[in-house]
């Protein structure tokens, strides 16, 4: 076990709709980056969170938005669900004062369907 | 901008044999990390290795090695001694040195069979 808990696991929502997902990051991490999986894919960078600001996007339209808590839990919201939006979605922290180790501590994600 | 290929098709693996997944990357930065990731039918993903591009030695971590060709770009990673456990998708991926997000490639499945 990693220590990062995502909630919730699994959600079904209809396009147009609008979803928060939730991630409680691993204690005394203060990054938290958010990936989306599509079936049968790697995953994919969506952005990452440092002390409460936003540290880093990849190529997402600003209906995938976040936040990041004094407590560096995150959430991710998604507006206006289109299908393309059904995925996994991880959530991964790291340790302070890190550089490039590799240390991402993974959820189990969210698996959200958009029907 | 990054870009990791990995182009096998799944694998059945003996138990205890060695297994070599195939990574072939493309970077515009000088520094650079790899990483293998593992990925079991929970959804977790499971870090293995780590390589710097500025790391003379190949990495290792338990079963798990890293053949790290940099004219070649590729990072190929071998398991050796597999397990049952050991099945699942295995992900190669790659970030510029300094920061941890990572781009990954489409992975590998490898199922360990007794």
């Amino acid at each position: 076990e990693t220590g990062v808990t995502q909630s919730p696991t699994h959600l079904i929502k209809t396009r147009g709709q609008q979803v928060t997902l939730r991630c409680s990051s691993q204690s005394g991490h203060n990054t938290v980056s958010w990936y989306q999986q599509a079936l049968g894919q790697g995953p994919q960078f969506i952005f990452q969170y440092y002390r409460e600001e936003e540290n880093g996007r990849g190529n997402f339209p600003p209906r995938f938005s976040g936040l990041q808590f004094p407590n560096y839990s995150s959430e991710l919201n998604v507006n206006a669900l289109e299908l393309d939006d059904s995925a996994l979605y991880l959530c991964a922290s790291s340790r302070p004062g890190l550089g490039n180790t590799g240390e991402l501590f993974f959820g189990e994600g969210s698996r959200l369907t958009v029907l | 901008a990054q870009k990791i290929t990995q182009t096998q098709p799944g694998m059945f693996v003996q138990e205890k044999e060695a297994v070599t997944l195939d990574c072939t990357y493309d970077t515009s930065d000088q520094s650079y990390g790899l990483f293998w990731y593992k990925q079991p039918s929970s959804g977790e993903m499971i870090f293995l290795i780590y390589q710097g591009s500025y790391d003379e030695q190949n990495a290792t971590e338990g079963r798990y090695s890293l053949n790290f060709q940099k004219a070649r770009k590729s990072a190929n990673l071998v398991i050796s001694a597999s397990q049952l456990g050991d099945s699942a998708m295995y992900f190669c991926a790659i970030a510029p040195y300094g920061n941890n997000r990572l781009a990954f490639g489409k992975g590998n499945q490898v199922v360990v069979i007794p």
